[in-house]
């Protein structure tokens, strides 16, 4: 299956502070990626789809303010959360499509980053 | 509102045993219907994606599909402790690209 990346794979910074995290398509190109955020022993939330060249659609409830997206290329979407607090301390997950493989809309997700804010 | 049910179980089976996970949606017009899996701490991984009405075998994983009843299902035979993971169930509907997750069943293999 297609590989997708993600850096860093865990940050701890304070409470006030950004974090940028990367997503990456490795073998592939990927028009459309999408964040995910689970909470301990909960199950996966979209946040967003992150769309290559023009703005991210935000889920409901998710502060597109506060969860930063930018696809800038076909292999790189990042997220960006802005003033962090205790309460975003989460995995936060990326996924992407191959459109070259047989299954064109399965989702292959990156290794995820976990956040933790004091 | 689309919506994919799993029991969250857990469900226990001996190893060697074959595990039974069953997910059911809402949307009659679901085209797309995937399996993941998830060990405590990572990311899902992609088991099998199936699209028609019928059996879908991979070694020791089917994915069972009845649009009908609206369900799949995915049996894993000779089920190993490394089996033992959160079983995702992924359905996109026709007309969007955006899977909508079930909360996942708990399988735990017993030695």
């Amino acid at each position: 299956g297609a590989v997708v990346s993600q850096h860093p794979s865990w940050v701890i910074c304070k409470s006030g502070t950004s974090v940028k995290i990367e997503c990456r398509s490795l073998d592939f190109q990927a028009t459309t990626m999408f964040w995910y955020r689970q909470f301990p022993k909960k199950s996966l939330m979209l946040m967003a789809t992150s769309n290559e060249g023009s703005k991210a659609t935000y889920e409901q409830g998710v502060e597109k303010d506060k969860f930063l997206i930018n696809h800038a290329s076909l292999t790189l979407s990042t997220l960006t959360v802005t003033s962090a607090h205790p309460e975003d301390s989460s995995f936060y997950i990326c996924s992407a499509e191959d459109p070259g493989t047989s299954g064109s809309d399965e989702q292959f997700f990156g290794p995820g980053t976990r956040l933790t804010v004091l | 509102q689309k919506e994919v049910e799993q029991n969250s179980g857990p469900l226990s089976v001996p190893e060697g045993a074959i595990a039974s996970l069953n997910c059911t949606y809402s949307d009659r017009g679901s085209q797309s219907f995937f399996w993941y899996r998830q060990y405590s701490g990572k990311s899902p991984e992609l088991i099998m994606s199936i699209y028609s009405n019928g059996d879908k075998e991979d070694g020791r994983f089917t994915a069972q599909l009845n649009k009908a009843s609206q369900y799949v299902s995915l049996l894993i035979r000779d089920s190993q402790p490394s089996d033992s993971a959160t079983y995702l169930c992924a359905v996109i509907s026709g007309g969007s690209y955006i899977p909508t997750f079930g909360r996942g069943t708990s399988l735990i293999v017993h030695p």
